[in-house]
């Protein structure tokens, strides 16, 4: 079982900020959290992880509690093409046998 | 070039029938996996395998048998196909064991009539 919660769904208008929560409660010390998107009809796209500092890439800024025990995943200024499935994954497992297990995801539709 | 390809795109045949879905990736990665999306959209890791050898086995059935004949190829052989097996399989790659970066193709739609 995924060890995240999202919110089903999401709006967002057009080049406004996407900010998408994520639950993590029982979220191990060591263990990272990462951010996937599908775009309809594709395979999913990864985003960005972080352990405990905020991120940012290209794509995203995640920022982390400092419980660690939710974060939250921010499109700067979202486009059309940003309408996706985005999922909030932790890890589960260690070393070898780790591995990222898929919840429901945030359909993000952005409007124009 | 395409990271991670797959073939074929779509299939559809018919209940007791064997069919294989191909992956290769040309990304260097050591490790590659199976994951199978349902209807409902879940995602759920079927196996990987890290340069050739079977690390993860999510108690799919043994109809499915992926075969890795080196490490950036990493086929989906199903048995005796059943119309649960309609999905999408998605193949990806990392560049290690237990990397979180996974790179994915871009899905094979598998219809089982």
């Amino acid at each position: 079982d995924a060890k995240t919660t999202q919110p089903t769904s999401m709006d967002c208008a057009e080049g406004r900020a996407a900010n998408l929560p994520c639950n993590h409660s029982t979220i191990s010390g060591n263990e990272y959290v990462y951010w996937y998107r599908q775009i309809h009809s594709q395979g999913p796209q990864y985003i960005i992880h972080g352990l405990k500092n905020n991120e940012t890439n290209e794509m995203a800024s995640l920022i982390i509690t400092e419980d660690r025990k939710s974060s939250t995943l921010i499109l700067p200024h979202a486009t059309l093409r940003d309408t996706a499935v985005y999922y909030c994954i932790v890890r589960v497992g260690s070393g070898n046998t780790g591995k990222l297990i898929f919840g429901q995801g945030t359909t993000l539709q952005v409007k124009p | 070039d395409t990271a991670v390809s797959q073939t074929p795109k779509y299939l559809v045949t018919q209940m007791g029938n064997d069919k294989s879905i191909k992956c290769e990736q040309n990304l260097g990665h050591d490790t590659m996996y199976w994951y199978k999306q349902d209807s409902k959209k879940f995602l759920k890791i079927m196996f990987s395998y890290n340069n050739k050898e079977l690390i993860i086995n999510e108690t799919v059935p043994n109809r499915f048998s992926p075969k890795s004949p080196d490490k950036a190829h990493l086929n989906l052989h199903i048995n005796s196909l059943e119309l649960g097996d309609s999905a999408v399989y998605f193949c990806a790659s990392s560049r290690f064991q237990g990397a979180g970066e996974l790179f994915f193709g871009e899905g094979s739609r598998l219809t089982v009539l």
